[in-house]
């Protein structure tokens, strides 16, 4: 089993849709949690960290379930710009960050 | 601010040859220094990471090795390019253990013929 997890998708959206991707990570031992945004041949940007208790940034609203040991992102009225690679980011202490293989979206006009 | 460098951004190499990658770090002392690798539709694997200057900890046996010798200055070299070594190498900085957010440079595009 992969420590990350993720749907590779494509996820194929319209404009304004709204959109989910879940993570699973296999450590329950892992402490922090992160979603990167990753476009096409280029390096990955943190785009925010996941809190225990769910936190939103704009258009982006990221929940974390300890006991599923699952992560989620959902983006809501989506825009052209956000089709990307998501990748999960799980960190376990020390230097061990593991990044998932990512969920590609695409939205369309 | 703090910035990365990484260069080339792309090169092709025949298999056999040598590598060199170099990848800095501007505006801050002593960071944590990180190369990791990305394989088409794959995610990124940890190759190397380092503490400070001389200190190399190698994440999986490979064909590469790393160096650091300079505090901001990281570099991935291979003697002998294998056709699996081609990838998007990545190099990324932290500012300590404690911080948890990754930086990264703008990545190196590696392919080995």
């Amino acid at each position: 089993r992969k420590e990350v997890e993720q749907d590779p998708g494509p996820f194929n959206v319209p404009e304004g849709a709204t959109v989910a991707f879940n993570c699973t990570y296999s450590n329950s031992a892992s402490q922090s949690f992160f979603w990167y945004r990753q476009d096409c041949r280029k390096e990955p940007k943190l785009l925010m960290s996941v809190y225990s208790s769910g936190n939103e940034d704009g258009r982006f609203t990221a929940q974390l379930n300890r006991a599923s040991q699952y992560i989620s992102l959902l983006i809501r009225d989506s825009k052209l710009s956000d089709s990307a690679t998501y990748l999960c980011v799980v960190k376990s202490g020390g230097f061990k960050t593991i990044f998932g293989a990512g969920t590609r979206l695409f939205v369309k006009a | 601010s703090q910035t990365i460098h990484q260069w080339p951004a792309t090169l092709v190499q025949p298999v056999g040859s040598p590598l060199s990658l170099e990848c800095t770090v501007e505006g801050t002392s002593n960071p944590n220094l990180y190369w990791y690798r990305q394989a088409a539709g794959r995610g990124l694997q940890l190759l190397f990471y380092s503490v400070g200057i001389g200190q190399i900890s190698s994440e999986v046996p490979q064909n590469l090795s790393a160096s650091r010798p300079q505090d901001r200055q990281f570099i991935l070299s291979s003697k002998k390019l294998l056709l699996s070594d081609s990838g998007f190498y990545l190099c990324a900085w932290t500012p300590g253990q404690s911080s948890e957010k990754l930086f990264f440079g703008s990545g190196t595009q590696l392919s080995v013929l």
